[in-house]
């Protein structure tokens, strides 16, 4: 069955470093997604992007994060100074319509920024 | 906006034990609803949906009922296992002009003993 592929699994890093999170959506699926989750919180929307273009976004997308779909296969988002409250799993999705019908989640990259 | 209410966990059970989580939304329009699944350290699962009234949606033994009426989709499964001791995510997806990202509940744990 088609899987939605995260790297790295876990990632440790400095407050105030650069990280960048990877996707590999499934092949045929047009619109990508990025949620978070804080630790023993609710999963919370982070952005959407279709045909190579952010479409939706919520306040917590600020001008911290950024996402780009480079190279046709990977998806990735970039927290550009990371803080302490950035700590949390992050989950990319793909879904082949406009998410009516299920989204195909990764396995989560867990961020720890110490 | 939209939302989506579901009760409080944990909820504990003993093995093949009547399940139900009740939730309940909010939304403009005719959303689709999911029930997702998150077991200890994975990612995000989607358990089953349903994408109009009176739709019921079913898998490994879950079932939910979209009930328009009520404005519920309660997860209901006749016996539970061990195995299905996880944490459970209520989301929906907005119908109409959004790019469909989902809104989640709180989750909801649930803990099945032997």
């Amino acid at each position: 069955e088609p899987e939605v592929t995260q790297t790295p699994s876990h990632q440790v890093t400095q407050m105030g470093q650069e990280v960048i999170l990877r996707c590999v959506p499934i092949s045929n699926h047009l619109y990508f997604y990025w949620y978070r989750q804080i630790l023993g919180q609710k999963v919370e929307f982070l952005v959407s992007f279709y045909n190579n273009e952010i479409s939706e976004k919520s306040e917590i997308f600020d001008d911290q994060f950024s996402v780009e779909r480079p190279d046709g296969s990977n998806f990735t988002l970039k927290i550009r100074s990371t803080k302490l409250e950035d700590s949390a799993m992050y989950f990319c999705a793909s879904s082949g319509d406009r998410g009516n019908y299920g989204y195909t989640f990764g396995s989560g990259t867990r961020l720890t920024v110490v | 906006g939209d939302s989506v209410t579901q009760m409080e966990g944990p909820v504990t059970l003993s093995e093949e034990a009547f399940l139900t989580i009740n939730c309940t939304y909010t939304a403009t329009g005719y959303p689709s609803l999911f029930w997702y699944v998150q077991y200890p350290g994975e990612g995000l699962q989607l358990l089953l949906k349903a994408t109009k009234a009176d739709d019921k949606g079913s898998n490994k033994g879950f079932e939910a009922t979209y009930r328009k009426e009520t404005t519920s989709f309660h997860l209901e499964k006749g016996s539970v296992q061990v195995s299905d001791s996880a944490v459970y995510f209520c989301a929906l997806s907005p119908y109409g002009g959004s790019q469909g990202n989902l809104i989640f509940g709180k989750g909801t744990k649930l803990s099945v003993k032997p």
